[in-house]
């Protein structure tokens, strides 16, 4: 399975963006770009998905790179309620869309 | 999106006794649900992968005679952990694959095995 490289975590002031940050230089053509959070003893919750143009949603924008090798999730005002663990995910619908999760990023927002 | 439950949410049990754990998809019939456990401070590992009407599919290195899956219709899952001892106590999470683009997760069983 592809991999993918995150910060351990970062911080953020609340109201203000947070960018969250992912390296896959060994994407393939085939996998889809996922994000989920999960906070604290709960189970995770998908935030956004893309191949390869850059997405929006209601929680949240995915700016991917050209060359597909990073991507930044982008929350555009943190609140106390988006303080999670955020992880980027490969996933290939070839494979029987399994998710194979990193160590992604733990956020925390200040007040 | 679909609507994932689980029971129980926390269970302590002796060591050497098994356990069950359901995963209900409750507006969604899901040919495949997924099983993960997670330690405290670790990352979410990937069990297994239950198929409807067939067996699962283990991930390397899971025991499957000691992971029992049960997919008997589109809206069950069952994990059973058999004679289950202390280092199995971990937090045990369910999810549904829905238009093969997301998944749905439950929220999660936590097993304290004494």
């Amino acid at each position: 399975d592809a991999k993918t490289t995150q910060p351990n975590s970062m911080e953020s002031n609340e109201e203000e963006p947070v960018h969250l940050p992912c390296n896959h230089s060994t994407i393939s053509g085939t996998d889809y770009i996922h994000w989920y959070r999960q906070l604290p003893s709960q189970g995770p919750e998908y935030v956004i998905h893309g191949l390869t143009s850059n997405v929006n949603n209601r929680m949240a924008s995915l700016a991917i790179a050209e060359d597909r090798k990073s991507s930044t999730l982008i929350l555009h005002r943190a609140t106390l309620r988006d303080a999670a663990v955020y992880y980027c995910i490969l996933r290939d619908n070839n494979q029987g869309g399994k998710l194979i999760f990193g160590q992604g990023t733990e956020l925390s927002v200040k007040p | 999106g679909a609507v994932v439950s689980q029971h129980p949410s926390r269970v302590i049990c002796k060591s050497g006794t098994s356990v069950k754990i359901e995963c209900r998809s409750l507006d969604f019939q899901a040919t495949t649900m997924f099983w993960y456990r997670q330690f405290p401070k670790q990352s979410l590992m990937l069990m297994a992968t239950s198929n409807e009407g067939s067996k699962a599919t283990y991930e390397q290195g899971v025991e499957k005679d000691k992971f029992l899956i049960n997919h008997a219709s589109l809206t069950l899952s069952t994990l059973t952990v058999t004679s289950a001892h202390p280092e199995d106590s971990s937090f045990y999470i369910c999810s549904v694959g829905q238009f093969e683009d997301t998944q749905y997760f439950g929220p999660g069983t936590r097993l304290t095995v004494l």
